[in-house]
């Protein structure tokens, strides 16, 4: 395992406040990711970054913004969280040629 | 068409018997697939990963992948209780996995 770690692992806020996502990895992996799950929906691509001076906006980027700090972490933020980016969030972990993906425990985000 | 498909509803299998997963997938030059196992309220678990056509077991699970009928199965065998859990398939394309919607096993004891 990528030995990918998340915090916090619950956080309820209120519309409009921000908030950051943390995301550390220990296993050295070069690329990085960060998704989102509802019910029915499956889980959807916010950002990705293949190095500390690569990001990627992925399926879902409205509304979200990223930092790659280090090798090992990488940030999400909600600028003015909404109701609506209430989910389920996953960061990832990984590369090599097949890009095989190691995912934390997950931060449950509820905004109210 | 999505590019990771998989249709089938919940299924629910007996204690001991072999579940069968599928998935499709659009995009003919990918070349790397993954099955996760995700339990419920838990994050996705890497179980089985495949490259080239044929099979590849691993314990109970046997990955199957048709690159010309763009198809990538799962089977668990012997299932177990603890198997319950909803399964996603990835397929690896354009620099980033892209994710089915999963399908739900139950096994019955």
């Amino acid at each position: 395992d990528a030995d990918v770690t998340q915090t916090p692992r619950n956080r309820i806020t209120k519309t409009g406040k921000r908030i950051m996502l943390e995301c550390s990895q220990t296993k050295g992996h070069d690329r990085m990711y960060w998704y989102r799950q509802d019910p029915g929906l499956g889980l959807r691509l916010i950002y990705y970054s293949f190095d500390v001076k690569d990001i990627n906006k992925g399926e879902i980027s409205d509304g979200y913004s990223v930092s790659r700090q280090a090798q090992a972490k990488f940030s999400l933020s909600l600028e003015s969280a909404i109701p609506n980016q209430t989910a389920l969030y996953f960061c990832a972990a990984g590369g090599g040629n097949t890009d095989t993906q190691y995912f934390g425990p997950g931060t449950r985000l509820t905004v109210l | 068409q999505k590019e990771v498909e998989q249709n089938s509803g919940p299924l629910s299998v007996p204690e001991g018997a072999i579940a069968s997963l599928n998935c499709t997938y659009s995009d003919r030059g990918s070349q790397s697939f993954f099955w996760y196992r995700q339990y419920s309220g838990k994050s996705p678990e890497l179980i089985m990963s495949i490259y080239s056509n044929g099979d590849k077991e691993d314990g109970r699970f046997t990955a199957q992948l048709n690159k010309a009928s763009q198809y990538v199965s799962l089977l668990i065998r012997d299932s177990q209780p603890s198997d319950s859990a909803t399964y996603l398939c990835a397929v690896r394309g354009n620099n980033r996995l892209a994710f089915g919607k999963g399908n739900q096993v139950v096994v019955i004891p």
